[in-house]
């Protein structure tokens, strides 16, 4: 079964929206999730959160982590098309030799 | 400060070929971990390399190996190439603390194509 499952699949919106990303996860042994951002070819990285961190925040992106419920949030606020990309949640499991499992991703279209 | 560099960028191969995709990690990183990332899917964990052996593999058959160079490369080999292995091929290199991988830094990837 999926370890990670991203939610919605695609999301389409207008230019200055808010968007809500979400991640959620099933692993034996939790040490931290990774927020990427995928808009060609090489994923670039956006955030990391683990135990001691379960808050970040950049710019217009911010992210939280709920360790309890075992899922994640990615928030872009007033989204530019610049923002039009998949995003790719990856959690790191101990359990299995700190593996990363990634999501499927949500593609995200931001349109003029 | 030079990323994380791979090639070829794009090639095409035939069934039953072989292909070996190589990586350069970012400066100051010492383990690389290889990932396929088919179409319209996340990235799939193949293996990981550190201090030159084979750390951990993910649930990918014997047909995909690996070697990491005293340099920090990595070559992922395949062999006998199936039609499904034609995936974006990606490279991540992190700096290894205490056995915790931290945070992945990616290439560009390398297309393969098999027809």
């Amino acid at each position: 079964e999926d370890k990670v499952v991203q939610s919605p699949l695609s999301l389409v919106v207008h230019e200055g929206d808010t968007v809500t990303l979400n991640c959620s996860y099933e692993v034996t042994n939790f040490r931290s999730l990774l927020w990427y951002k995928q808009e060609k070819k090489a994923p670039t990285f956006l955030f990391m959160l683990t135990s001691s961190g379960i808050e970040k925040k950049s710019g217009r992106l911010s992210s939280i982590l709920d360790k309890k419920e075992l899922f994640s949030i990615l928030n872009i606020t007033a989204t530019q098309t610049g923002d039009s990309a998949v995003y790719l949640c990856a959690v790191e499991d101990r359990g299995t030799g700190n593996q990363f499992y990634f999501g499927t991703g949500t593609s995200l279209t931001v349109i003029p | 400060d030079a990323g994380v560099t791979q090639s070829p960028t794009h090639l095409i191969k035939t069934r039953g070929q072989q292909v070996t995709l190589r990586c350069s990690p970012k400066s100051g990183h010492d383990t690389v971990s290889w990932y396929q990332q088919a179409l319209g899917q996340g990235p799939q964990f193949i293996f990981q390399y550190y201090e030159e052996e084979e750390r951990q593999r993910g649930n990918f058959p014997d047909r995909f190996s690996g070697h990491q160079f005293p340099n920090y490369s990595s070559e992922l080999n395949v062999n006998a190439l199936l039609l499904g292995d034609s995936a974006l091929y990606l490279c991540a290199s992190s700096f290894d603390i205490l056995g915790w991988t931290g945070e992945l830094f990616f290439g560009e990837g390398s297309r393969l194509t098999v027809l």
